[in-house]
């Protein structure tokens, strides 16, 4: 049964640092491309980041591009969402979801974590 | 950036009923296209992939289609447990991006 827990959610003050962790298990970790998705209290979903599992590329989006990096460990079957210079727009339930392919991009997200939160307030 | 516009922002309905939920995009898009599911308090889940193909358990009450910039999902006969936020997603273009999503009642 494939699995996603995420963790190191919490409360931080503005231009402070987190880094998330997405724990997966029940499927071969290394042979599928793993994304973050963010969701602001009341709000839709915004997709953040992409790890790549045929090139090992990042994608991000435009909001985190510079301040968010992401990356993964495969002998841990993790992966990290280190989050720098957050801002309180950053706030949200942060999950993590698989991609159905390697490459990313190409495959839906086709496992979701239950999501963790993050709340950037002074 | 693909900008994703789901219409109508919200749909009351009966059970029983057919429910279309519309999906279109600022630019013509691929086969990228997939919808997700989301009830309160939960994680999205995989509804529909590659526009027209359900995701593994998904009920037969559930249909997606559409081609270039239009794209629907179709709910066949809706179920109480059809309540929901239904997002769209295109991942033809960085960055993927979803809708804004249709809030389902089922009255």
């Amino acid at each position: 049964e494939v699995e996603l827990l995420e963790s190191g959610g919490g409360l931080v003050q503005p231009g402070g640092s987190l880094r998330l962790s997405c724990a997966a298990s029940g499927f071969t970790f290394s042979s599928y491309a793993m994304t973050w998705v963010r969701q602001a209290p009341g709000k839709g979903l915004e997709w953040v980041s992409a790890f790549s599992a045929t090139d090992g590329s990042t994608q991000y989006a435009d909001s985190v591009r510079g301040r968010f990096t992401l990356s993964r460990d495969f002998s841990k079957n993790t992966l990290y969402l280190e989050m720098n210079s957050l801002r309180a727009e950053d706030t949200a339930v942060y999950y993590c979801a698989r991609a159905a392919t390697a490459a990313a991009g190409t495959g839906a997200f086709d496992f979701w974590g239950q999501g963790t939160m993050v709340t950037v307030s002074s | 950036e693909i900008v994703l516009t789901q219409s109508p922002a919200t749909l009351s309905l009966s059970p029983g009923e057919r429910a279309t939920l519309s999906c279109r995009a600022s630019q013509s898009l691929g086969s990228y296209v997939a919808w997700y599911q989301q009830k309160p308090g939960q994680a999205p889940r995989l509804l529909i992939y590659d526009v027209f193909n359900r995701a593994t358990g998904i009920p037969a009450r559930f249909s997606g289609s559409g081609s270039g910039t239009d794209f629907s999902l179709t709910i066949s006969s809706l179920e109480p447990e059809d309540s929901a936020a239904y997002y769209c997603q295109q991942r033809n273009y960085w960055p993927v991006t979803f809708g804004q999503g249709t809030r389902l009642e089922i009255k």
